[in-house]
């Protein structure tokens, strides 16, 4: 496996309450990125990072942000979770130019 | 807008039994077409990177092959351990985001 660790693995929240979701690499890429997975929707963007403090919206940002403040590291925060977030978020890393490498994921479910 | 369309949904084959799967993609301006394999509960494993038409990357029984509208993933004389889901996802010359298509599901039977 890249070296990715998502954490948790599995949530359980209530709506309304903020949540953090960390993605950590050990691989030092440039890139890395947060995806959401649903049944019908395959895997859509949320956001994604090209360096320390430089982040882009993807196709499904509202509700959504981020912050990577070292390379290593990108969280994703759910400001008030609702139950249209209750997905499997997947964190992906890749170098300037080539294929992503996808964590194992993160089952978040908002109640 | 960019978009990957990928079919069948769903295959079942028997074991033994050679089938593609396919991916048809529009973009302005390909940089790479990757395929991923993805079990249950995992994240996509990546498999494959095509950058240009008529390029084919091979590995144990999954052929990729990659024209200008479209990719194919060959399998040949699948296992049942080759039974997962098939992403496959396009990649633009600007900007470094990857598009995926929903995934094909492929069951082979014993």
């Amino acid at each position: 496996d890249a070296g990715i660790t998502q954490s948790p693995r599995h949530k359980v929240t209530e709506t309304g309450t903020p949540v953090t979701l960390r993605c950590h690499q050990t691989e030092n890429h440039r890139y890395m990125y947060w995806y959401r997975q649903d049944p019908g929707h395959g895997l859509r963007l949320i956001h994604y990072s090209y360096g320390v403090k430089d982040t882009d919206k993807g196709e499904v940002s509202d509700g959504y942000s981020v912050s990577r403040s070292k390379t290593e590291d990108f969280l994703l925060t759910l400001e008030s979770a609702t139950s249209s977030q209750t997905s499997v978020y997947f964190c992906a890393i890749s170098p300037s130019k080539g294929e992503a490498f996808f964590g194992q994921g993160t089952r978040l479910t908002v109640v | 807008e960019d978009q990957v369309t990928q079919s069948p949904e769903a295959l079942r084959l028997q074991e033994g039994e050679s089938s593609s799967l396919n991916c048809s993609y529009t973009v302005s301006g390909l940089r790479g077409l990757f395929w991923y394999r993805q079990d249950p509960g995992k994240g996509p494993e990546f498999l494959f990177t095509l950058y240009s038409a008529g390029e084919e990357k091979e590995k144990e029984r999954l052929k990729a092959t990659l024209t200008k509208k479209e990719s194919f993933l060959h399998i040949t004389a699948p296992k049942p351990e080759d039974s997962a889901t098939y992403l496959c996802a396009v990649q633009r010359n600007t900007g470094n985001q990857f598009y995926f298509g929903t995934g094909t599901s492929l069951t082979v039977i014993p």
